[in-house]
């Protein structure tokens, strides 16, 4: 079993609310990422970094944030959350090198009503 | 650009029958290709991987993969699926050229009837 963690599981909140979902690995992983995956879709990578204080945006526009203050930890904000926003977000890390596979947590299921 | 192809969305066999799970993609650059399993409620997991070498690849739970450069493709095999294999299967590529990006299919369900 992989080491990163993400809560909330599930969260249902109304529009304009702001939120963060937390995602935190113990594996002291340099690269974290964030995805979004819809049912029957392709996962799509909307934020990733290569380490503390490093944040790129992914291909899949996004209207969230991250941060990357702590090298264990990798909290995605969205500011005013709309029922676009509904998805399920995957938090994964990677080991260094080339070719190292992505470790996955369980994923936030976000409703927004 | 970089794409990984899941042509079926779902895939049905009976338990002890091999089974096949397509995947084909598109990639600039040597093509580092992987496999996940994803069951309900649970994040993905690491099947197997082809980076270089052999064309054929094994990995977790008696999976392997056939890697097949002509035809752009890299098929999750099992000789003799278990129900327990039922679960969501993703393939995916490393982009060419950001190693920091991986590409997903949208995923074939696999299930297995006893």
């Amino acid at each position: 079993e992989a080491d990163i963690y993400q809560t909330p599981r599930y969260l249902v909140i109304g529009t304009g609310k702001k939120i963060t979902l937390e995602c935190s690995q113990t594996m002291g992983h340099d690269k974290m990422y964030w995805y979004q995956q819809d049912p029957g879709m392709e996962l799509h990578l909307i934020h990733y970094s290569y380490g503390v204080n490093s944040t790129e945006k992914g291909d899949l526009s996004s209207e969230s944030t991250v941060s990357r203050i702590r090298t264990e930890h990798f909290p995605l904000t969205l500011e005013s959350a709309r029922p676009s926003h509904t998805s399920q977000y995957l938090c994964a890390s990677s080991e260094p090198g080339l070719n190292e596979k992505l470790f996955f947590g369980s994923g936030t299921q976000l409703s927004v009503l | 650009a970089q794409s990984v192809a899941q042509p079926e969305d779902q895939v049905n066999v009976a338990e002890g029958n091999p089974l096949t799970v397509k995947c084909t993609y598109s990639v600039s650059g040597n093509p580092y290709l992987f496999w996940y399993v994803q069951y309900p409620n649970r994040g993905l997991q690491f099947l197997l991987k082809y980076i270089t070498g052999d064309n054929l690849v094994k990995g977790s739970y008696g999976f392997e993969a056939e890697f097949n450069k002509s035809q752009t493709s890299f098929h999750l095999k099992k000789p003799s699926a278990l129900v327990s294999d039922s679960a969501l299967y993703f393939c995916a590529v490393r982009d060419g050229y950001n190693f920091n990006k991986f590409y997903f299919g949208s995923g074939t369900k696999l299930n297995v009837k006893p």
